[in-house]
């Protein structure tokens, strides 16, 4: 089935500088990826996704990237601020075996510091 | 649009007991998920349902979880019984629909936080 790599774990930058979370994923079917944000004690919420048939994705500072050759897939936020911190998450749906399944990466804990 | 409510938000119990929580997704929403969430990781599938349907199960222990969904709306999730292991944060999701080649975003619950005790 779908595995999904996240990296880092931890990522700790300055208000106003960049931050770049990379996932991988094994299923070559998987075809939608999004990205949830996870503030203490609450729930996952969607930033932004991206499916297979397109390359990258910008939503104001937040962009996602896809290599689908390399099968990995990157978070960029930009001019990070304080209200950035908290976990995020990536996820992978299954392909046309997984039956739409989602499949969620390890989390990584974003702390930016004013 | 109301959003996924989820019931109770906390419950602490004992080992060997059993506990059930409820779920109430987006109207509309055909695919009903439950997600089980350790702290510290990324939530993991336990069980999706397209309408009254199970789509997967395969990573819900089945000796001591089950869930429904019989009119294809609401859903409830038990354990019975519980170990100290599945203290966690379970969480409800639903979307539009799901697929090879149809996928819709996840909307979450606010989770219901499981201490065992």
């Amino acid at each position: 089935g779908e595995n999904v790599e996240q990296h880092p774990s931890t990522l700790s930058v300055q208000e106003g500088d960049s931050a770049v979370i990379k996932c991988t994923y094994s299923d070559s079917a998987s075809n939608y990826f999004p990205w949830y944000k996870q503030e203490l004690g609450k729930r996952p919420q969607l930033i932004i996704d991206i499916r297979s048939n397109v390359g990258e994705k910008k939503d104001q500072r937040i962009a996602v990237t896809l290599n689908k050759t390399a099968k990995h897939f990157s978070l960029h936020i930009t001019e990070t601020q304080p209200e950035d911190s908290a976990v995020y998450f990536c996820a992978a749906v299954g392909g046309y075996n997984q039956g739409g399944k989602l499949i969620f990466g390890q989390g990584t804990e974003l702390s930016v510091k004013p | 649009e109301a959003g996924v409510a989820q019931s109770p938000r906390y419950k602490i119990i004992e080992k060997r007991q059993s506990v059930a929580f409820w779920c109430n997704p987006i109207s509309g929403h055909a695919t009903l998920y439950w997600y089980q969430q350790i702290l510290g990781q990324g939530p993991k599938l336990l069980i999706q349902f397209q309408n009254n349907g199970v789509v997967d199960d395969s990573q819900l222990p089945k000796d001591r979880f089950s869930a429904e969904r019989l009119k294809g709306v609401d859903s409830t999730l038990k354990i019975q019984p519980a170990k100290l292991e599945d203290s966690a944060v379970y969480l409800c999701a639903s979307s539009l629909a799901s697929g090879a080649g149809f996928n819709s975003p996840l909307h979450f619950g606010n989770g219901t936080r499981l201490t065992v005790t």
